[in-house]
């Protein structure tokens, strides 16, 4: 049963374009959300992360947004560049739980 | 700079092998995880910690297990590998739930079980 689900297994953007990384969740305790960028042969990397309490943060190029009552969110680079091409997890856990939930992932390319 | 250290990059095991992947972690962080990652699965997690000798399965534990003597350090064990145990192996690290912003990753170790 997944709780934090990546409907699209890869996608792929014209450089200089808006890539946009959608993630679904199914439990209604998860308050805070994350996003990790992931390179072939490397660890993940946190990229950015939203509370529950919000519904945008922004950081840079890369901006999440969260809509609770759809229990939704995404990702927006903008522009994309060629370096953005990688692997990206949305993940999810509960307040008082460390425990962190991963999606399946989507891998993004950045077209020249 | 913050790190979480694994032992190797790259191993090779013999089937039915008894394997031992190491983590050790420098920020004094109390939570330590282990994940492995395979094509079409994400991330998948094998075993956790919150302390010392403490320790809890994740959603696959089966045919592993981990030791935690100290802090920094978390192993993970595959008692008699198996070649559906070939992947990629990533620990992971946090502070607890209050400071919550993620985990700190290693880069990983991807084992071939031959």
């Amino acid at each position: 049963d997944q709780q934090v689900k990546q409907n699209s297994p890869s996608l792929s953007v014209q450089e200089g374009r808006i890539s946009i990384l959608n993630c679904d969740y199914t439990n209604s305790m998860f308050d805070y959300f994350l996003w990790y960028k992931k390179y072939p042969a490397e660890g993940p990397t946190f990229l950015i992360s939203i509370s529950s309490i919000k519904d945008k943060n922004e950081d840079g190029r890369f901006t999440v947004f969260l809509n609770k009552s759809a229990k939704h969110l995404s990702l927006h680079i903008v522009p994309s560049q060629p370096g953005d091409s990688a692997v990206y997890f949305c993940a999810a856990s509960k307040n008082r739980d460390d425990k962190i939930i991963f999606g399946k992932g989507t891998r993004l390319h950045i077209l020249p | 700079d913050v790190k979480v250290t694994q032992s190797s990059r790259y191993l090779v095991k013999r089937t039915g092998e008894k394997v031992f992947l190491e983590c050790v972690q420098d920020m004094d962080h109390e939570n330590m995880f282990w994940y492995r990652q395979d094509p079409g699965l994400g991330l998948r997690l094998i075993y956790f910690s919150y302390d010392v000798k403490m320790k809890e399965k994740g959603d696959i534990p089966e045919g592993y297990s981990v030791s935690r003597e100290k802090k920094e350090r978390f192993s993970l064990i595959l008692e008699s590998a198996s070649t559906n145990q070939t992947s990629m192996y990533l620990c992971a690290s946090s502070l607890p739930v209050e400071d919550n912003y993620g985990y700190t990753f290693g880069s990983g170790t991807r084992l071939t079980v031959v």
